[in-house]
């Protein structure tokens, strides 16, 4: 399996411009999350999907943050409008909560500089 | 809400060393435990899974330990070698789906 796939693997764009990650979950899974790293405040659940429909996205920082799941093997999460702050890198993982033990695997993420 | 811990932030051994990383967290009532490894400028890998009803993990040189009461975990490295060089995260898993991180431990194995 390839595991967990995410595009573009580093990103670089201006404030203002819109950025739009991608992920591709392991085939099978029927769960998929995004994450957030930062020095301040470490991994961060983003919002996550089952069965491609958004069950929480508490964690979504605010309104210029959206993700979507159109079908089981592709989900994006797109900022509009980039701001500095949001320079991280953001992770996608998936995992199968159909059975246990609900082990989520990490895709290798996508550094993302806003400046 | 759920707050994961991590004890040394940092932590620098002699190759060789057997050496013990710290994770505490503040509801019990968790699903599941996992570490993982981060190499710099890596994604995480997943290194053990302890689910709520079990008390202890290995694989290879790992060991992990779970004492859900205490909400305390451990994760126990047998005779380090450089290569063990990483950040070391702890993360809880307290329903089917919300997992969180504690900060991690940056492990430094001297040759």
């Amino acid at each position: 399996d390839a595991g967990v796939i995410q595009s573009p693997r580093h990103e670089v764009t201006e404030m203002g411009q819109e950025v739009t990650l991608r992920c591709k979950p392991i085939s099978g899974h029927n769960s998929l999350f995004w994450y957030r790293q930062t020095m301040m405040r470490g991994l961060e659940l983003l919002i996550y999907f089952n069965n491609n429909v958004p069950i929480d996205d508490s964690g979504m920082p605010e309104d210029r943050f959206s993700a979507k799941m159109p079908n089981a093997s592709f989900s994006t999460l797109k900022i509009q409008p980039s701001e500095p702050r949001d320079s991280a890198v953001y992770f996608c993982a998936s995992s199968s909560y159909s059975g246990a033990p609900y082990e989520q695997y990490f895709g290798p993420g996508t550094r993302l500089t806003v400046t | 809400k759920q707050e994961v811990t991590q004890i040394p932030a940092a932590l620098s051994v002699p190759e060789g060393e057997n050496l013990v990383l710290n994770c505490s967290f503040t509801d019990s009532a968790i699903y599941n435990l996992q570490w993982f490894r981060q190499d710099p400028g890596k994604g995480l890998t997943s290194l053990l899974l302890i689910q709520s009803s079990q008390r202890e993990q290995t694989s290879g040189r790992l060991n992990a330990s779970l004492d859900k009461s205490s909400g305390r975990s451990t994760l126990y490295i047998a005779a380090s070698q450089p290569g063990d060089s990483a950040t070391y995260l702890c993360a809880v898993q307290t329903g089917a789906n919300n997992l969180f991180f504690g900060t991690g431990t940056r492990l430094t194995v001297i040759p």
